[in-house]
């Protein structure tokens, strides 16, 4: 079946780095998003990452795939106030639609 | 802007209503996705367009929504006889292909009341 999981809620300083982790259950999934969401906004897309990649940077985010335990993390370096948000993971399912199947979003908070 | 954008931002109504919310993509994008978000969970999908073919429905559209994308550029999800399980925010996306990512609308929140 379809399900993507992620930690609810995650606190860290200014200025160090935060790690965002995602596991999915289907192992067909080709590409894995990750978005932003903040309060009262629509989604943000950050990154996103091919089933075949093991790791992908973009600046201060960094993402990284085991595609053997299901698992998807994103690093962001230098957290900052401005990246306070929700992050939600995304697998795009194989076929032509490219449909997304979401987890329940990380709750990310920078306190200064 | 050249973005998503969606109409209205806000729609509050009483049970037993029908609402129509509009979507315009971006202009280039032949696929259209709507989806709906509660609170505190992340977006589910509920149908999704190209060009002007509804290509997919979820089972959580149920009878009472029905979505159109007439001429393959904007759309609009209308929902009959609201209940208050409908309240939520519901968003559009927009993509060239299946892979590159989507685009997503700043939303409608609902509030059936």
């Amino acid at each position: 079946g379809e399900d993507v999981e992620q930690s609810l809620f995650l606190s860290v300083r200014e200025g160090d780095s935060s790690v965002i982790n995602c596991t999915y259950t289907d192992s067909s999934s080709t590409y894995l998003y990750w978005y932003k969401q903040e309060p009262g906004a629509g989604l943000q897309l950050l990154t996103y990452i091919f089933s075949n990649m093991d790791m992908k940077q973009d600046q201060r985010l960094t993402v990284l795939l085991n595609k053997k335990d299901k698992h998807l993390s994103l690093r962001i370096a230098d957290t900052q106030t401005g990246d306070s948000a929700i992050y939600f993971c995304a697998e795009s399912i194989p076929g032509n639609t490219g449909k997304l199947i979401f987890g329940q979003g990380t709750t990310l908070q920078v306190k200064p | 802007d050249t973005g998503v954008s969606q109409n209205p931002r806000h729609k509050i109504t009483k049970r037993g209503q029908n609402v129509t919310f509009r979507c315009d993509p971006i202009s280039e994008h032949n696929r259209l996705y709507w989806y709906r978000q509660t609170l505190g969970q992340g977006p589910e999908f509920l149908t999704y367009f190209q060009n002007e073919a509804q290509l997919e429905k979820s089972r959580l559209l149920s009878d009472r929504f029905s979505a159109e994308r007439p001429k393959g550029s904007f759309s609009t999800l209308e929902i009959q006889r609201t209940e208050q399980g409908d309240s939520a925010m519901y968003l559009c996306a927009s993509s060239t292909g299946p892979t590159g990512g989507q685009f997503f609308g700043p939303g409608t929140r609902l509030t059936v009341l």
